[in-house]
């Protein structure tokens, strides 16, 4: 059973390209979790997506910041228009099951890290 | 405390010494601590889901235990080894079932 993959694992854009995260959860898991760690910082949640729906948005910048997860593949992370500032790993993460105790495990993928020249 | 906090924030000890370290959460509404272990370039990996107050588990030399009535968890590792240099995440869960993550603690074992 492969793990969560996310591609790429390095990704480089200029300013004002649009970047494109991959998140292919666990076979079975049907919730997907993205986080993100800025320098010198922890892990910060950005978005919980069940298939073709957003649970949970509210740690997503408002601006130029999407995620999806449809019925068929990966999850996907969309910044448009990149700044410096959107430098960072982002990680995604997948569970089985989940209920508002959060007592399942969630599974993280490798991460992909955003540098933006 | 509102959030989840990590003590000490980096720590470094020789093979062979024992070692713990804290995390902190808020106890109103607890529902469950989650303890992860995150290697440089590697994924967080999930060591612990802790929801009983008092429950203590184990894998291996590393060791967790809760009390949830004062909010705190401790980790702890018996005989640290060099593969057990990383950092040391506690997270505790959201209104949806998102973690909110410490900062964790940075563990060094120098040989």
């Amino acid at each position: 059973n492969a793990g969560v993959m996310q591609n790429p694992r390095h990704l480089v854009r200029r300013r004002g390209q649009e970047a494109r995260l991959r998140c292919s959860p666990m076979k079975g898991h049907s919730h997907v979790y993205w986080y993100r760690q800025l320098p010198e910082e922890g892990l910060k949640f950005m978005v919980y997506l069940q298939k073709e729906n957003i649970i949970d948005e509210s740690g997503m910048p408002k601006e130029r910041f999407s995620a999806e997860f449809p019925k068929e593949g990966p999850s996907i992370l969309r910044i448009q228009q990149v700044v410096r500032g959107d430098s960072a790993a982002y990680f995604c993460a997948s569970s089985p099951l989940t209920a508002s105790s959060g007592s399942y495990e969630q599974y993280f993928g490798p991460g992909t890290r955003l540098t933006v020249t | 405390i509102l959030n989840v906090e990590q003590s000490p924030q980096s720590l470094h000890v020789q093979e062979g010494d024992s070692t713990n370290f804290t995390c902190s959460f808020p106890s109103s509404n607890f529902y469950a601590l989650h303890w992860y272990r995150w290697e440089t370039a590697k994924s967080p990996e999930a060591l612990f889901v802790m929801t009983l107050n008092g429950d203590e588990k184990k894998k291996g030399r590393i060791s967790a235990t809760l009390n949830t009535k004062e909010g705190y968890s401790y980790l702890y590792i018996k005989g640290s080894q060099p593969e057990d240099s990383a950092t040391y995440l506690c997270a505790r869960p959201g209104s949806q079932g998102n973690l909110i993550f410490g900062k964790g603690t940075k563990l060094s074992v120098k040989p």
